[in-house]
């Protein structure tokens, strides 16, 4: 069974505008929440975080939004540039450090 | 570069031949962690290191075995690898149980 589901396998925006990456999750005892992009041929790069007992957390053009009552957190990208399209995986952590993945978005930027 | 490493980048083996897939990292950190990675699919945790402490998931098939001699080095052995064990697999270390750092993965092939 998916812990972490990421129901949008991609997604296309135009440059400047903002993008926004869903993510829903299973279990309210998650209580760290992560996001990784990816580029082709390289390994998932960590993006950004939250904790569970926040609801934003900011960092330059990249927001996470995390709702914990619907149990949804998302990644909103403003503005987008080209160089952000990649594939976008969520993760959330159980048991201290094991992490459940989603199954990624990829992100097109469109110049 | 701190960074983690991945060796080889595309392995080729034998339907039933055991191969040995490894990571090194230089950034000294606590945890290590391997994933695998099916097509479009959301990476997988196999089993993870903290310090010498071996973590194994309870799906893990018994088919895949880790070691960790070191700090730095991690590997990933597969006894007797079917078709259905072909996948990226990726190696992560981290701090605690704080956002990870990935190698490039290694892509195995099943013949």
């Amino acid at each position: 069974d998916q812990q972490v589901k990421q129901n949008s396998p991609s997604l296309s925006v135009q440059e400047g505008r903002i993008s926004i990456l869903n993510c829903d999750y299973t279990n309210s005892m998650f209580d760290y929440f992560l996001w990784y992009k990816k580029y082709p041929a390289e390994g998932p790069t960590f993006l950004i975080s939250i904790s569970s007992i926040k609801d934003k957390n900011e960092d330059g053009r990249f927001t996470v939004f995390l709702n914990k009552s619907a149990k949804h957190l998302s990644l909103h990208i403003v503005p987008s540039q080209p160089g952000d399209s990649a594939v976008y995986f969520c993760a959330v952590r159980y048991n201290f450090n094991k992490f459940y993945f989603g199954s990624g978005t990829k992100l097109n930027v469109k110049p | 570069d701190a960074m983690v490493i991945q060796n080889p980048r595309y392995q080729v083996t034998q339907f039933g031949k055991p191969v040995t897939l490894s990571c090194s990292q230089t950034l000294n950190h606590n945890v290590m962690y391997w994933y695998q990675q099916k097509s479009s699919q959301a990476p997988k945790l196999l089993f993870h290191y903290y310090d010498k402490d071996f973590n194994n998931e309870a799906d893990t098939p018994d088919n895949f075995q880790s070691r960790r001699p070191n700090t730095s080095f991690c590997f990933l052995d597969i006894r007797s690898p079917g078709l259905g064990d072909a996948a990226m697999y990726l190696c992560a270390t981290s701090i605690g149980g704080n956002e990870q750092f990935f190698g490039p993965g290694t892509r195995l092939t099943v013949l």
